[in-house]
């Protein structure tokens, strides 16, 4: 596609429940990111991917945080039992290749609610 | 560890006035150094870059911003603000020598422009 894509936009969910956030990377890069937006803060960075594996999951805040990466292309972040302070804007980026003067293109995030 | 400083939460500056966003970082050799906008409800889009070689750099919507290494800055600027350059910015510096080239962001800076 043109740009990155995430979804869904928003997302209103009860506390303790399962959520998964969908990232489609501009077609042919293969480094995408995952960065989270809580309100009054900078973004903080969850995890990398380089095709299909993660070589930096530093960022994930707990084990309740997973990611995965298929065909090199999609992501989803996975945030299980979800808890207040997980409300925030996740923003996806992906870049041409890692390590190269490549800026991070960033989609229009996806806004979590937790109830 | 790196980090970067974004001293002004806010600005507020009449529509056509000089503009100047400041950004500090904290980082042992050149980063890689950005500016983004991030409009409500959307991503964020990259304004300029500098990776090497001149140490002003033009982006888009007429910004530009220059890098002065013995300030450890990066400061963005722009000569006549127009009203709908009201947003949110973001600095952020990229590690160059690092395995995964995330980034690390500023707070922010909410610009307010005053008709």
């Amino acid at each position: 596609g043109a740009g990155v894509s995430q979804s869904p936009s928003n997302k209103v969910t009860e506390k303790g429940k399962d959520v998964e956030l969908r990232c489609d990377p501009i077609s042919g890069h293969t480094a995408l990111y995952w960065y989270r937006q809580s309100l009054g803060q900078g973004l903080e960075f969850l995890i990398y991917f380089q095709g299909n594996s993660a070589p930096d999951k530093s960022g994930l805040p707990s084990d309740r945080f997973s990611a995965e990466r298929t065909g090199g292309s999609v992501s989803t972040l996975t945030i299980q039992r979800t808890q207040q302070e997980d409300s925030a804007v996740y923003l996806c980026a992906s870049s041409p290749e890692r390590g190269r003067n490549q800026p991070q293109h960033f989609g229009d995030g996806t806004r979590l609610s937790i109830l | 560890a790196q980090s970067v400083t974004q001293p002004d939460i806010h600005i507020t500056v009449s529509e056509g006035a000089s503009l100047e966003l400041r950004c500090n970082y904290s980082y042992g050799a050149t980063p890689y150094l950005f500016w983004y906008v991030q409009s409500p409800g959307q991503g964020l889009q990259l304004l300029l870059k500098y990776f090497s070689g001149d140490t002003l750099v033009q982006g888009i919507k007429g910004f530009e911003a220059e890098f002065k290494r013995s300030q450890s800055s990066f400061n963005l600027r722009k000569p006549s603000v127009h009203w709908s350059d009201a947003a949110e910015y973001f600095c952020a510096v990229g590690d160059p020598t690092s395995g995964t080239y995330k980034y690390i962001f500023g707070t922010g800076t909410r610009l307010k422009v005053l008709a």
